[in-house]
C-alpha cells in the first residue's frame, strides 16, 4: 500500500492564480481531512469529508475549496492565491471518526504564493 | 489562545539521555489524546494515543501519560537515538466528531 500520496510535493504560485493539490489514498478510507501548517502553529483543519459525496469546513475554509468524488480522492482547490496561503498542506485519512482509528498523513505539500 | 499548549518549543539533548515533554490543553469535553512525531519535510505519524481513562500508554521508548484532571500529559523518551530528532505534536480531541486540536510542537534534536 502507498498509503496517503500528495501531489505536488512543492508549488510556487503568484498572487491570484489557482492551482489544485491532489490527495489520494489506498486504504479504502472513508474519513479524509485537509491541514495547513504554518510556523510556530499546530496543524488546522481547512476541509474534511466522511465519505464519498460529503464534504465539509473545518476551522480555516475560506479561500479552499474540495469535492469527494470517490473514495480514493480528495483535492483540494485553492481558487485565487494569496500571499497568506503560504503554508505547508498535508492530507490525511482515517478509517473513520472513532477513538482509536489511526490517521495517516500525507508527505505534505509546500505552497509559496507571491 | 491555542487551546493546547506544549512545552519546551524545543529541545537539545545527548544521544542516550532521556527527556520529558509537555502537553496541558484546555479542550472540553475531553474524549482522547494523541503523541504524534513528525520528521522534517515529512507528515506526523502517530506514537500514542489515550482515553479518559488511560493514564499511561507506552510505544517501544516512548511512554506517554495523562492526567485529566490538571489536563496536561507527558512524552517521556528514553534512552534517545539520533532518529528521535523531530516536532512531536500532542492533539487533543473533544467528545463530539472531529474536533481535534493540535499543538505547535516541540522540536527535539538530538546530538552525538
Amino acid at each position: 500500500n502507498a498509503g496517503v500520496t500528495q501531489t505536488p510535493k512543492f508549488q510556487v504560485l503568484k498572487t491570484g492564480q489557482s492551482m489544485t493539490l491532489q490527495c489520494a489514498q489506498d486504504m479504502n478510507h472513508e474519513y479524509m481531512s485537509w491541514y495547513r501548517q504554518d510556523p510556530g502553529m499546530g496543524l488546522r483543519l481547512i476541509h474534511y469529508s466522511v465519505g464519498a459525496g460529503i464534504t465539509d469546513q473545518g476551522e480555516v475554509p475560506n479561500g479552499y475549496n474540495v469535492s469527494r468524488s470517490t473514495t480514493e480522492d480528495f483535492p483540494l482547490r485553492l481558487l485565487s492565491a494569496a500571499p497568506s496561503q503560504t503554508s505547508v498542506y498535508f492530507c490525511a485519512s482515517s478509517a473513520g471518526l472513532a477513538i482509536y482509528n489511526e490517521q495517516f498523513f500525507g508527505p505534505g505539500t509546500r505552497l509559496t504564493v507571491l | 489562545k491555542n487551546q493546547v499548549e506544549q512545552s519546551p518549543q524545543s529541545l537539545i539533548i545527548l544521544e542516550g539521555k532521556n527527556c520529558t515533554l509537555q502537553c496541558n490543553y484546555t479542550v472540553s469535553p475531553f474524549s482522547n489524546l494523541r503523541w504524534y512525531k513528525q520528521d522534517t519535510g515529512r507528515g506526523p505519524v502517530s506514537l500514542t494515543i489515550m482515553t479518559f481513562s488511560e493514564n499511561t500508554k507506552s510505544n517501544g521508548r516512548y511512554t506517554a501519560t495523562l492526567d485529566a484532571d490538571t489536563k496536561q500529559s507527558s512524552l517521556h523518551i528514553t534512552a534517545s537515538q539520533l532518529s528521535d530528532s523531530a516536532s512531536y505534536i500532542c492533539v487533543v480531541s473533544a467528545s463530539w466528531g472531529n474536533d481535534m486540536r493540535f499543538g505547535a510542537g516541540t522540536r527535539l534534536t538530538v546530538k552525538p
